[in-house]
Protein backbone atom coordinates (compact mmCIF):
# COMPACT_ATOMS: atom_id res chain seq x y z
CA UNK A 1 0.00 0.00 0.00
CA UNK A 2 1.51 3.36 -1.15
CA UNK A 3 2.00 5.88 1.87
CA UNK A 4 0.93 9.69 2.46
CA UNK A 5 2.70 11.61 -0.15
CA UNK A 6 3.15 15.21 0.00
CA UNK A 7 4.07 17.35 -2.91
CA UNK A 8 5.52 19.77 -3.50
CA UNK A 9 8.41 18.56 -1.30
CA UNK A 10 10.07 21.61 -1.11
CA UNK A 11 9.00 25.30 -1.68
CA UNK A 12 11.05 28.95 -1.78
CA UNK A 13 8.26 31.85 -1.30
CA UNK A 14 8.69 35.37 -0.39
CA UNK A 15 6.80 37.23 1.94
CA UNK A 16 3.33 38.51 1.15
CA UNK A 17 3.07 35.61 -1.48
CA UNK A 18 0.62 33.15 -1.09
CA UNK A 19 0.81 28.72 -1.31
CA UNK A 20 -0.85 25.69 -1.48
CA UNK A 21 0.59 22.52 -0.50
CA UNK A 22 -0.83 19.09 -1.36
CA UNK A 23 -1.25 15.87 0.48
CA UNK A 24 -3.06 12.46 -0.62
CA UNK A 25 -3.90 10.13 1.91
CA UNK A 26 -2.92 6.58 2.67
CA UNK A 27 -5.86 4.85 0.12
CA UNK A 28 -8.85 3.90 2.56
CA UNK A 29 -7.58 6.60 4.67
CA UNK A 30 -10.58 9.72 5.12
CA UNK A 31 -8.93 11.80 7.95
CA UNK A 32 -6.16 13.64 6.92
CA UNK A 33 -4.45 16.03 9.85
CA UNK A 34 -2.06 19.00 9.05
CA UNK A 35 1.31 19.79 11.63
CA UNK A 36 3.74 23.00 11.33
CA UNK A 37 7.11 21.75 12.54
CA UNK A 38 9.51 24.55 13.53
CA UNK A 39 12.79 24.53 15.59
CA UNK A 40 10.96 27.25 18.20
CA UNK A 41 7.55 25.51 18.20
CA UNK A 42 8.10 22.48 17.44
CA UNK A 43 5.16 20.41 16.74
CA UNK A 44 1.89 21.58 16.32
CA UNK A 45 -1.74 20.73 14.93
CA UNK A 46 -3.36 22.95 12.26
CA UNK A 47 -6.10 20.97 11.32
CA UNK A 48 -8.12 18.14 10.52
CA UNK A 49 -10.25 17.49 7.79
CA UNK A 50 -12.34 14.35 7.63
CA UNK A 51 -15.12 13.36 5.10
CA UNK A 52 -14.87 16.82 3.31
CA UNK A 53 -15.34 19.23 6.84
CA UNK A 54 -12.89 20.46 8.56
CA UNK A 55 -13.63 18.64 12.53
CA UNK A 56 -10.69 19.99 14.37
CA UNK A 57 -8.89 23.09 14.40
CA UNK A 58 -5.34 24.37 16.12
CA UNK A 59 -4.91 27.81 17.33
CA UNK A 60 -3.51 29.33 14.24
CA UNK A 61 -4.27 32.64 12.09
CA UNK A 62 -7.00 32.46 9.65
CA UNK A 63 -4.19 32.57 6.96
CA UNK A 64 -4.24 28.96 7.39
CA UNK A 65 -6.97 27.39 5.67
CA UNK A 66 -7.33 24.10 3.97
CA UNK A 67 -10.14 22.03 2.34
CA UNK A 68 -10.52 17.79 1.68
CA UNK A 69 -11.91 16.79 -1.55
CA UNK A 70 -14.40 13.78 -1.88
CA UNK A 71 -10.81 11.64 -2.43
CA UNK A 72 -9.65 12.30 0.50
CA UNK A 73 -7.03 14.16 -1.06
CA UNK A 74 -6.35 17.45 1.37
CA UNK A 75 -4.56 20.75 0.51
CA UNK A 76 -3.61 23.65 2.82
CA UNK A 77 -3.01 26.80 1.83
CA UNK A 78 -1.12 29.80 3.74
CA UNK A 79 -2.18 32.92 2.37
CA UNK A 80 0.03 36.47 3.11
CA UNK A 81 3.00 34.94 4.09
CA UNK A 82 5.76 35.73 6.75
CA UNK A 83 9.16 35.06 7.60
CA UNK A 84 7.81 32.76 10.75
CA UNK A 85 5.61 30.82 8.45
CA UNK A 86 8.83 29.08 7.09
CA UNK A 87 8.88 25.68 8.59
CA UNK A 88 8.24 22.31 7.75
CA UNK A 89 4.28 20.97 7.01
CA UNK A 90 3.44 17.54 8.05
CA UNK A 91 0.79 15.64 6.64
CA UNK A 92 -1.01 12.81 8.48
CA UNK A 93 -3.33 10.28 7.36
CA UNK A 94 -5.58 7.73 9.69
CA UNK A 95 -9.20 5.88 9.26
CA UNK A 96 -10.52 7.53 12.51
CA UNK A 97 -12.59 4.46 13.18
CA UNK A 98 -10.38 2.86 16.06
CA UNK A 99 -10.66 5.67 18.45
CA UNK A 100 -7.88 6.44 20.68
CA UNK A 101 -5.81 3.62 18.58
CA UNK A 102 -6.37 5.12 15.19
CA UNK A 103 -2.93 5.76 14.27
CA UNK A 104 -1.96 9.09 11.98
CA UNK A 105 0.57 8.20 9.23
CA UNK A 106 2.73 10.93 8.24
CA UNK A 107 4.29 11.84 5.40
CA UNK A 108 7.64 13.27 3.97
CA UNK A 109 6.50 16.71 4.64
CA UNK A 110 6.78 19.94 2.46
CA UNK A 111 9.60 22.75 3.28
CA UNK A 112 8.59 25.77 3.18
CA UNK A 113 10.84 28.64 3.32
CA UNK A 114 9.41 32.46 3.07
CA UNK A 115 12.20 34.81 1.95
CA UNK B 1 -5.03 21.09 28.27
CA UNK B 2 -2.33 18.23 27.80
CA UNK B 3 0.91 18.54 27.59
CA UNK B 4 4.09 16.23 26.89
CA UNK B 5 7.67 16.32 28.78
CA UNK B 6 10.57 15.01 27.35
CA UNK B 7 13.80 15.77 29.34
CA UNK B 8 16.44 14.63 27.45
CA UNK B 9 17.26 16.86 24.55
CA UNK B 10 20.35 14.48 23.01
CA UNK B 11 21.35 11.21 23.97
CA UNK B 12 24.43 9.29 22.96
CA UNK B 13 24.52 5.15 23.05
CA UNK B 14 26.86 2.79 22.06
CA UNK B 15 25.77 0.52 18.98
CA UNK B 16 24.00 -3.22 20.41
CA UNK B 17 23.15 -0.99 23.64
CA UNK B 18 19.80 -0.82 25.09
CA UNK B 19 18.32 2.85 25.49
CA UNK B 20 15.70 4.50 27.10
CA UNK B 21 13.97 7.69 26.18
CA UNK B 22 11.60 9.38 28.16
CA UNK B 23 8.32 11.24 28.39
CA UNK B 24 5.98 12.39 30.75
CA UNK B 25 2.69 13.61 30.25
CA UNK B 26 -0.12 15.64 31.98
CA UNK B 27 -3.76 15.40 31.45
CA UNK B 28 -7.07 15.38 33.02
CA UNK B 29 -8.83 13.20 30.48
CA UNK B 30 -9.50 9.37 31.95
CA UNK B 31 -9.08 7.99 28.42
CA UNK B 32 -5.88 8.51 26.30
CA UNK B 33 -3.51 7.47 24.09
CA UNK B 34 -0.06 7.93 23.82
CA UNK B 35 2.70 7.59 20.67
CA UNK B 36 6.53 6.89 19.56
CA UNK B 37 7.04 8.34 16.55
CA UNK B 38 10.68 8.17 14.96
CA UNK B 39 11.92 10.93 12.63
CA UNK B 40 15.16 10.68 10.82
CA UNK B 41 16.48 13.92 9.09
CA UNK B 42 14.60 12.68 5.97
CA UNK B 43 12.00 14.52 7.76
CA UNK B 44 8.98 11.48 7.64
CA UNK B 45 7.58 10.94 10.99
CA UNK B 46 7.69 7.09 11.16
CA UNK B 47 5.04 5.40 13.60
CA UNK B 48 6.80 3.32 16.17
CA UNK B 49 4.70 2.14 18.95
CA UNK B 50 1.04 2.80 20.73
CA UNK B 51 -0.15 2.72 24.32
CA UNK B 52 -3.36 3.16 25.42
CA UNK B 53 -4.31 4.45 29.02
CA UNK B 54 -6.58 1.48 30.05
CA UNK B 55 -4.38 -1.14 28.38
CA UNK B 56 -3.29 -3.77 31.19
CA UNK B 57 -0.02 -4.34 29.49
CA UNK B 58 2.99 -2.74 27.92
CA UNK B 59 3.21 -2.32 24.45
CA UNK B 60 6.12 -4.37 22.37
CA UNK B 61 6.56 -3.96 18.82
CA UNK B 62 9.99 -5.94 18.28
CA UNK B 63 12.79 -3.88 19.70
CA UNK B 64 10.71 -1.36 20.74
CA UNK B 65 8.59 -1.65 23.84
CA UNK B 66 6.85 0.74 25.96
CA UNK B 67 7.33 1.10 29.76
CA UNK B 68 4.07 2.67 30.50
CA UNK B 69 3.84 3.73 34.68
CA UNK B 70 0.18 5.65 34.87
CA UNK B 71 0.20 6.75 38.19
CA UNK B 72 3.22 8.33 37.46
CA UNK B 73 2.02 9.66 33.97
CA UNK B 74 5.29 8.30 32.46
CA UNK B 75 5.32 6.57 29.64
CA UNK B 76 9.34 5.48 28.51
CA UNK B 77 10.36 4.29 25.49
CA UNK B 78 13.09 1.43 25.67
CA UNK B 79 14.46 0.26 22.37
CA UNK B 80 16.84 -2.89 22.66
CA UNK B 81 19.90 -3.44 20.61
CA UNK B 82 20.32 -0.73 19.11
CA UNK B 83 21.13 -0.46 15.98
CA UNK B 84 23.47 2.51 13.37
CA UNK B 85 19.90 3.31 11.85
CA UNK B 86 18.31 4.10 15.17
CA UNK B 87 19.90 7.43 15.38
CA UNK B 88 16.71 10.03 14.66
CA UNK B 89 14.58 12.44 16.57
CA UNK B 90 12.49 10.96 18.78
CA UNK B 91 8.55 12.01 19.55
CA UNK B 92 6.45 11.22 22.40
CA UNK B 93 3.10 12.41 21.77
CA UNK B 94 -0.44 11.96 23.37
CA UNK B 95 -4.20 11.82 21.84
CA UNK B 96 -7.38 12.33 24.03
CA UNK B 97 -10.45 10.59 23.00
CA UNK B 98 -12.92 12.30 20.32
CA UNK B 99 -10.32 14.45 19.02
CA UNK B 100 -7.81 13.68 16.00
CA UNK B 101 -4.69 16.13 17.48
CA UNK B 102 -1.82 14.90 18.42
CA UNK B 103 0.08 17.19 21.43
CA UNK B 104 3.69 16.27 20.73
CA UNK B 105 7.04 16.57 23.00
CA UNK B 106 10.19 18.46 22.35
CA UNK B 107 11.47 15.52 21.20
CA UNK B 108 14.85 13.74 21.81
CA UNK B 109 18.00 13.14 19.07
CA UNK B 110 19.45 9.62 19.86
CA UNK B 111 22.65 9.01 18.34
CA UNK B 112 24.43 5.33 18.26
CA UNK B 113 27.59 5.58 17.89
CA UNK B 114 29.81 2.45 16.24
Amino acid sequence: KAGVTQTPRYLIKTRGQQVTLSCSPISGHRSVSWYQQTPGQGLQFLFEYFSETQRNKGNFPGRFSGRQFSNSRSEMNVSTLELGDSALYLCASSTRLAGLKDTQYFGPGTRLTVL
Amino acid sequence: AQKITQTQPGMFVQEKEAVTLDCTYDTSDPSYGLFWYKQPSSGEMIFLIYQGSYDQQNATEGRYSLNFQKARKSANLVISASQLGDSAMYFCAMIREGAQKLVFGQGTRLTINP
